[in-house]
């Protein structure tokens, strides 16, 4: 399976608990994205990277949230001081960025849970 | 920044019926359109896109025509089945970047 991936599928932790989910895109795609989508909605933007660089961080992603794709190919999303209102699905994406936009591929998700 | 309107759900088809799910957004520019869709417990899929006005993208027997002139990317198809039940999501992408996605629109199609 040459997808996107996503591990763990799913996560519950305490609340003040730290979490880390790893997303690993299609091998020659570039850009790398984070969503998150909560129950009954679309999903929100959260973050990207083109190669190993972070362009791009939304408000959603507070000072708690921290991304990282240190090689350029797979990235980490880290929570810290997990809070209720963190639970959601978030969702890892992944581009070829060439000489126009590109569809994104979404991997099935991380599923976090904070009791 | 961008911004997309859908139809609100759920949509109740009847096996073999014809389906339109409106899509408008606004946007600076002209903004690659897309449709995604969720299946039950599944990720998002990319069910078709379009990148300039006028284009038509399909899939699956689905259809979106992208207009500029009116600002929409409905999605058409002729006979829907049970299994096209799921969530749709139109999203312009913003800035080549970031895609922005509507809350979707729940179809229901029963035998």
């Amino acid at each position: 399976d040459t997808g996107v991936s996503q591990n763990p599928r799913h996560k519950i932790t305490k609340r003040g608990q730290n979490v880390t989910f790893r997303c690993d895109p299609i091998s020659e795609h570039n850009r790398l994205y984070w969503y998150r989508q909560t129950l009954g909605q679309g999903p929100e933007f959260l973050t990207y990277f083109q190669n190993e660089a972070q362009l791009e961080k939304s408000r959603l992603l507070s000072d708690r949230f921290s991304a990282e794709r240190p090689k350029g190919s797979f990235s980490t999303l880290e929570i810290q001081r997990t809070e209720q209102g963190d639970s959601a699905m978030y969702l890892c994406a992944s581009s070829l960025v060439g000489r126009g936009p590109e569809a994104q591929y979404f991997g099935p998700g991380t599923r976090l849970t904070v009791l | 920044g961008n911004s997309v309107t859908q139809m609100e759900g759920p949509v109740t088809l009847s096996e073999e019926a014809f389906l339109t799910i409106n899509c408008t957004y606004t946007a600076t520019g002209y903004p690659s359109l897309f449709w995604y869709v969720q299946y039950p417990g599944e990720g998002l899929q990319l069910l078709l896109k379009a990148t300039k006005a006028d284009d038509k993208g399909s899939n699956k027997g689905f259809e979106a025509t992208y207009r500029k002139e009116t600002t929409s990317f409905h999605l058409e198809k002729g006979s829907v089945q049970v299994s096209d039940s799921a969530v749709y999501f139109c999203a312009p992408l913003s800035g080549f970047q970031k895609l922005v996605f509507g809350t979707g629109t729940r179809l229901l199609v029963s035998p």
